[in-house]
């Protein structure tokens, strides 16, 4: 059973469409995050939930939107895509929000052209 | 500002040549460092949580150590399957986010 486990692993889009991204995590952890890694491989986290609750937004464009219907799943969905949203997106998760032993998915590959 | 650099960008190791990875850090209030493997291709995968200088952990051929500026994760007689990216992250700071740093691509030929 994976752990972390986000859908899809590639998209593959063209400028100005929505695109969404689904996770679920079933470890029973409280905090899930989403965190984007560019081409030159730096991890960066755009948004964190705990218990449902945003609290954590980092600098993102609005165009970007999480969503948690429920502890154990947040989504992400991306309107009017730009060249450079193009990058991997991790889903993870923790016990809580005081640690930072997280638990990734696999990563979203996407690709904007 | 926080920030993560981690030396050297890539290493390539003979099987069983021992080195370290240096993980240098600049936060307010380290709250923890994390050090993680990456796969190609796959999420990172954690390793160790370290607290406060001079604390040690390890785990088989790694050891990872902490200063009060820098941490360094030791490699004894490495093998190929330990080749990976390997990431670190420190946690403190105003939001108190993880900070990671781009990491270190090791090589390890057989």
């Amino acid at each position: 059973d994976t752990a972390v486990s986000q859908t899809p692993k590639y998209l593959v889009t063209q400028m100005g469409n929505d695109k969404s991204i689904k996770c679920e995590q079933n470890l029973g952890h409280d905090t899930m995050y989403w965190y984007k890694q560019d081409s030159k491989k730096f991890l960066k986290i755009m948004f964190s939930y705990n218990n449902k609750e945003l609290i954590i937004n980092e600098t993102v464009p609005n165009r970007f939107s999480p969503k948690s219907p429920d502890k154990a799943h947040l989504n992400l969905h991306i309107n009017s895509l730009e060249l450079g949203d193009s990058a991997v997106y991790f889903c993870a998760s923790s016990q809580d929000r005081t640690t930072g032993e997280l638990f990734f998915g696999e990563g979203s590959r996407l690709t904007v052209l | 500002e926080d920030q993560v650099t981690q030396s050297p960008e890539a290493l390539r190791l003979q099987e069983g040549e021992s080195s370290s990875l240096n993980c240098s850090y600049t936060v307010s209030g380290l709250r923890g460092l994390f050090w993680y493997r990456q796969d190609p291709g796959k999420g990172p995968e954690f390793l160790f949580t370290l607290y406060s200088a001079g604390e040690e952990k390890e785990k088989e051929r790694l050891k990872a150590t902490l200063t009060k500026k820098e941490s360094f994760l030791h490699i004894t007689a490495p093998k190929p399957e330990d080749s990976a990216t390997y990431l670190c992250a420190v946690e403190g700071g105003s939001q108190g986010n993880l900070i990671f740093g781009k990491g270190t691509k090791l090589s390890v030929k057989p």
